[in-house]
């Protein structure tokens, strides 16, 4: 039982390059989410999906795209990396809206 | 709209000291509330939550914290840290009509110094 895995740990972009950070959980929880964090600001969520099939933005969604491949994966893309874009990205997922959520452990992003 | 204030970014404490951090927050709505803990370098883990009940929480590593309606805090304590206890720790609510979405403060480092 890995619990939730990202992909990559570390990746160094150049301005205007896109990617996509990879997201998946093994405990078939229903509702997945992504984060960034920066210093200072605590986590804030980027988009969240409540269910297999259904995406909804969160408080920071502008420059980010997701989609919710089944039910085990969750991926971000970034379509035209900017440099306020250099962040911690943090993906979790929970079985229940009010349970606790259980986080990956981050993938470091650079953007130049 | 929900918003959680963490007014201390870090908190240097020497080992087997007392420590608080506190957290703060408003709603219009009734909210559930969650301490979080980030070791370095590694993702979030959950400390304790408070959803109804007994408004004092426990953790399973000696945290408490108590809900305060009245004062819209839910401060976090231990009577004795340890070393091990140096990481970054995070209040976090929700709302209780299901949106889904943690809303989180911006962090304390808790320091424990030999």
């Amino acid at each position: 039982n890995a619990g939730v895995t990202q992909t990559p740990k570390f990746q160094v972009l150049k301005t205007g390059q896109s990617m996509t950070l990879q997201c998946a959980q093994d405990m078939n929880h229903n509702s997945m989410y992504w984060y960034r964090q920066d210093p200072g600001m605590g986590l804030r969520l980027i988009y969240y999906s409540a269910s297999e099939g259904t995406t909804d933005k969160g408080e920071v969604p502008n420059g980010y795209n997701v989609s919710r491949l089944n039910k085990r994966e969750f991926s971000l893309r970034l379509e035209s990396a900017a440099p306020s874009q250099t962040s911690v990205y943090f993906c979790a997922s929970t079985a229940t809206t009010v349970g606790e959520q259980f986080f990956g452990p981050g993938t470091r992003l650079t953007v130049l | 709209a929900q918003s959680v204030t963490q007014l201390d970014s870090q908190v240097p404490v020497f080992e087997e000291a007392p420590v608080e951090l506190r957290c703060n927050y408003s709603s219009s709505v009734s909210v559930y509330l969650f301490w979080y803990v980030q070791y370095p370098n590694q993702g979030l883990q959950l400390l304790l939550k408070y959803l109804s009940g007994s408004t004092l929480v426990e953790s399973i590593n000696g945290f408490e914290a108590e809900f305060n309606k009245s004062q819209t805090s839910f401060h976090l304590r231990k009577p004795s840290v340890h070393i091990s206890d140096t990481a970054e720790y995070f209040c976090a609510v929700t709302r209780m009509d299901s949106s889904y979405k943690l809303i989180f403060g911006s962090g304390t480092r808790l320091l424990v110094r030999p």
